[in-house]
């Protein structure tokens, strides 16, 4: 159990729907890192949050949109959902601003319909 | 453009037998690199490398980074079929900015 805790762990929509997933990064960890995972995909990185702040931006389509709370938690927004959107969805953490090792949640897969 | 290139893309082996897996990079800020493993969900870290020549070990699997070749290689000795999985090689090219590469991964399976 890495501590990173994601929700939901499973999720099927209809094109077109707005979905939202969580993460609680491992207790004291500060910076917050989502990543897409398509099938026989590697990991493409979404975006990164460092204390409530956006740090970096990769891949992550206009339609996708991410906060991290005071709490530390995070949120990944996505919405116009296309059938191209289905993917396994992880979140990461890291005690440091933007590097080192990772921490990753057990995902939350999404399938578009 | 930064990438990663990890190889060879799958591989099927016998239990006990050696196995080497290979990652070769082009980044333009290179600070370190790492190796997860990922079985059914979440990737698993293994190892940080950040100076070359040095061996990092952990039981059966060992890893070393070249950064005048740029590459490195992750060896599992005396593979066991719980070693099957895809292993992921990234490189962090951080600069300012997070900047995470990640490879297409190498699965591995081992048969019993």
């Amino acid at each position: 159990d890495s501590g990173v805790t994601q929700t939901p762990k499973h999720l099927i929509t209809a094109t077109g729907q707005r979905v939202t997933l969580r993460c609680s990064p491992r207790s004291g960890d500060l910076s917050v890192y989502w990543y897409q995972q398509s099938l026989d995909q590697g990991l493409q990185f979404l975006i990164q949050y460092y204390n409530g702040e956006e740090r970096a931006k990769g891949n992550i389509l206009e339609r996708f949109s991410a906060q991290q709370f005071p709490d530390l938690h995070s949120e990944l927004n996505l919405s116009s959902l296309e059938l191209g959107d289905s993917a396994l969805y992880f979140c990461a953490s890291s005690v440091a601003r933007g590097s080192g090792e990772l921490f990753f949640g057990e995902g939350s897969r999404l399938t578009v319909l | 453009e930064d990438k990663v290139v990890q190889s060879p893309l799958s591989l099927v082996v016998h239990e006990g037998d050696t196995v080497t897996l290979n990652c070769s990079y082009e980044v333009t800020n290179f600070r370190s690199l790492l190796w997860y493993k990922q079985e059914k969900k979440a990737p698993t870290f293994l190892f940080m490398l950040t100076s070359s020549g040095i061996e990092k070990k952990s039981g059966r699997l060992s890893s070393i980074l070249d950064k005048k070749e740029l590459f490195s290689i992750l060896n599992i000795t005396a593979t066991q079929t719980g070693d099957s999985a895809v292993y992921l090689c990234a490189v962090d090219c951080t600069s300012g900015t997070y900047k995470y590469i990640f490879g297409t991964g190498t699965r591995l399976k081992v048969l019993a």
